[in-house]
C-alpha cells in the first residue's frame, strides 16, 4: 500500500499570501488528487489527474508534481480558502489518501 | 443533479453487523463505479470499499477484508456495505462516492451517515 504524507498538517496564511501544500507517496505514482473539506460537510474534488481543476475551482488553485512529489498551490490565499485539503492516489486496485493539511486564516 | 444519499447507520455493539445503503439519482448508476470511504471523529479520510459498474470487479482496504462486503442493485440504483464483526475502530462517518470512468478520483459525495460501534 502506498502511503501519502502531507506537509504541513496545518498552517496559517494571511489574504494574498501564497500557499504550497505538498504531498510525498511512498512510491511512485502516476497521478495525485485533491479535496477540499469543510467543517461538518462532506468532501469536494478539487484538482484531479495532478493538474485539472475541478469544476468550479478558481484558477488561483493550481497543482504539479510527479513520481513521488506532488503539491497544491494557491497563488494567493482568499478567506474562503480556509478548509482542510486532502490528496489522494491509485495504485495496484488500492486507494489511499494523505493525512490532510488544515488551512488557516492568519 | 447528481445525489447519493446514505442511510443505515447507528449505534452497535461490538461483533454485530449492520448494513449501510447508498441510492443514487441524478446519472446512470450503471455506468459507474461506487466506492464507500470513511472518516473516524476527527480524523481523515480512510477509503473502504471499491466495486465496477458491472459488479466484477471488486476491491478493499486491508482493514475490512473479511468482514465488509460492498455490494450493488443497479436495478434499484443502491450501493450496499454489509459490516460484520464490527470494531470500535469501525467508528465513523460513511460516504458513497462516485468514480468517473477512466479516472481513479472521487467526483461526488454523499453527505455520509455516522457508525458508532460502542458497547
Amino acid at each position: 500500500e502506498i502511503v501519502l504524507t502531507q506537509s504541513p498538517t496545518t498552517m496559517a496564511a494571511s489574504p494574498g499570501e501564497k500557499v504550497t501544500i505538498t504531498c510525498r507517496a511512498s512510491s511512485s505514482v502516476s497521478y495525485m488528487h485533491w479535496y477540499q473539506q469543510k467543517p461538518g460537510a462532506s468532501p469536494k474534488p478539487w484538482i484531479y489527474d495532478t493538474s485539472k481543476l475541478a469544476s468550479g475551482v478558481p484558477n488561483r488553485f493550481s497543482g504539479s508534481g510527479s513520481g513521488t512529489s506532488y503539491s497544491l498551490t494557491i497563488s494567493s490565499m482568499e478567506t474562503e480558502d480556509t478548509a482542510t485539503y486532502y490528496c489522494q492516489q491509485w495504485s495496484s486496485n488500492s486507494w489511499t489518501f494523505g493525512g490532510g493539511t488544515k488551512l488557516e486564516l492568519k | 443533479e447528481v445525489q447519493l444519499v446514505e442511510s443505515g447507520g447507528g449505534l452497535v455493539q461490538p461483533g454485530r453487523s449492520l448494513k449501510l445503503s447508498c441510492l443514487a439519482s441524478g446519472f446512470t448508476f450503471s455506468n459507474y463505479g461506487m466506492n464507500w470511504i470513511r472518516q473516524a471523529p476527527g480524523k481523515g479520510l480512510e477509503w473502504v470499499a471499491s466495486i465496477s459498474s458491472s459488479s466484477s470487479y471488486i476491491y478493499y482496504a486491508d482493514t475490512v477484508k473479511g468482514r465488509f462486503t460492498i455490494s450493488r442493485d443497479n436495478a434499484k440504483n443502491t450501493l450496499y456495505l454489509q459490516m460484520t464483526s464490527l470494531r470500535s475502530e469501525d467508528t465513523a462517518l460513511y460516504y458513497c462516492a462516485r468514480r468517473p470512468y477512466r479516472y481513479n478520483y472521487f467526483d461526488y459525495w454523499g453527505q455520509g451517515v455516522m457508525v458508532t460501534v460502542s458497547s
